[in-house]
């Protein structure tokens, strides 16, 4: 199945804002409110950080921000700080013949 | 607080067969289904399958269905991904992570193992 679309890279200075996008269909993205963001630091495992298009789970700050507009999802990272610089990946639930699929990833880096 | 914890790195031959491991340290009473994503080198995360660890129910990415095995030993709470042959393309990074389903639909992953490395080289 085809991955969805994410940036390769984003970048803002710390206390600035960016946007990561993440397009997909309407078999994907479009069609279903379970999108879902990872961090991903070097080395590490990723961490759930939104789902549910919106939601943020316990202990993700609030300058995580998910949301979706037709067939393109969005995280904003309001604030930056140096910690935030990652890799980021969007998922989502792709029906019931593929079930799955991911963004590509795109690095997020603090200037 | 549920944890997973996977076995260790592993460097193999081409041709050999491999399984690796994802042991639950949750709530073992519970039903819910544990998935395996890769992540080549260098590369995004892919979603491998997933297996309902109450009643072992399985599926597979088209894109790896035929290539990969995922079991589950529900006795000692652990999860299982296998290869009968490697080849170097297998070489990457093996994560396993718990699956929320919601309405049959897949929702999210969380929390994800530690990650297994494997290579295969010759």
């Amino acid at each position: 199945q085809s991955a969805l679309t994410q940036p390769p890279s984003a970048s803002g200075s710390p206390g600035q804002s960016v946007t990561i996008s993440c397009t997909g269909t309407s078999s994907d993205v479009g069609g279903y409110n379970y999108v879902s963001w990872y961090q991903q630091h070097p080395g590490k495992a990723p961490k759930l950080i939104i789902y549910e298009v919106s939601q943020r789970p316990s202990g993700v700050p609030d300058r995580f921000f998910g949301s979706k507009s037709g067939n393109t999802a969005s995280l904003t990272v309001s604030g930056l700080q140096a910690e935030d610089e990652a890799d980021y990946y969007c998922n989502s639930y792709a029906g019931s013949n593929n079930f799955v699929v991911f963004g590509g990833g795109t690095k997020l880096t603090v200037l | 607080e549920v944890q997973l914890v996977q076995s260790g790195a592993e460097v193999k031959k081409p041709g050999e067969p491999l399984r690796i491991s994802c042991k639950d340290s949750g709530d073992s009473l519970s039903s819910y289904w544990i998935s395996w994503v890769r992540q080549m080198p260098g590369k995004g995360l892919e979603w491998m399958g997933r297996i309902d660890r109450g009643d072992s129910y399985i599926n597979y990415s088209p894109s790896f269905q035929g290539h990969i095995t995922i079991s589950n030993d529900k006795s000692i709470s652990t999860v299982f991904l296998q290869w009968s042959s490697l080849k170097a393309s297998d070489t990457a990074m093996y994560y396993c992570a718990r699956t929320r389903i919601t309405a049959f639909r897949h929702n999210y992953f969380d929390p994800w193992g530690q990650g297994t490395l494997v290579t295969v080289s010759s």
